[in-house]
């Protein structure tokens, strides 16, 4: 079946580091991929997506491609703040019995520390 | 404009109770889904209505149920609850596709004592 698997977290930097988040997923056909972040005690909200292999999502300097060759949906930033520190979600969704389905990673928590 | 809006944002039940939590979605979108979210975990799947039709169910007991509203608005239920039903539940609204986003609420923070 579909799945996604992130990196076991939580991922602890210093401000301005270079982040690399793994999200690698199966699929049975040719989803679209997501990743959602969630600050702390708020709801999830869309970072950034891709539709299509070799796309890249980006947003707040954020970035993702959709790599099909090697199943992965890495987030990247170059400079992370303090304020990135949250949980972040890579989900993919795809049809599934005719509907469209969101399947999501476990979570990485992100900490930045100044 | 509104986003996703979800009543109450905090309740607390007794074991063997029942619960009904409540969404209202973007305007113009027909799609709802609820997710669970046990702490320091994903969201997990547990419905997907569309047009008032339940369109998909994850591996949750019968004991949840869900319905939506002919104003697209969604209600989840939960009866003869456990201690491991304490959770965050999310709804989410979207266009139906396969490139859509889902929008997000804030949430249900439901305790079970």
């Amino acid at each position: 079946g579909n799945s996604v698997t992130q990196m076991e977290g939580p991922v602890t930097l210093s401000e301005e580091a270079f982040l690399t988040i793994n999200c690698t997923y199966t699929a049975t056909g040719y989803p679209s991929l997501f990743w959602y972040v969630q600050y702390p005690g708020e709801g999830l909200q869309l970072l950034l997506k891709a539709t299509k292999a070799d796309d890249k999502g980006s947003n707040k300097g954020f970035e993702a491609t959709y790599r099909k060759e090697t199943t992965s949906f890495h987030l990247e930033k170059g400079s992370v703040q303090v304020s990135d520190s949250a949980v972040y979600y890579c989900a993919l969704k795809e049809v599934v019995d005719s509907n469209y389905q969101l399947i999501w990673g476990a979570g990485t928590k992100l900490i930045i520390k100044p | 404009d509104a986003g996703v809006t979800q009543s109450p944002t905090h309740l607390i039940k007794t074991r063997g109770q029942h619960v009904t939590l409540r969404c209202s979605p973007i305007s113009g979108h027909k799609s709802v889904s609820w997710y669970q979210q046990v702490l320091g975990q994903g969201p997990q799947f547990i419905f997907q209505y569309y047009e008032k039709e339940e369109r998909g169910r994850g591996n949750f007991p019968d004991r949840f149920s869900a319905r939506q509203f002919p104003n697209y608005s969604s209600e989840l239920n939960v009866n003869a609850l456990l201690l491991g039903d304490s959770a965050l539940y999310l709804c989410a609204s979207s266009l139906i596709g396969r490139n859509t986003e889902a929008f997000f609420g804030q949430g249900t923070r439901l305790t079970v004592v």
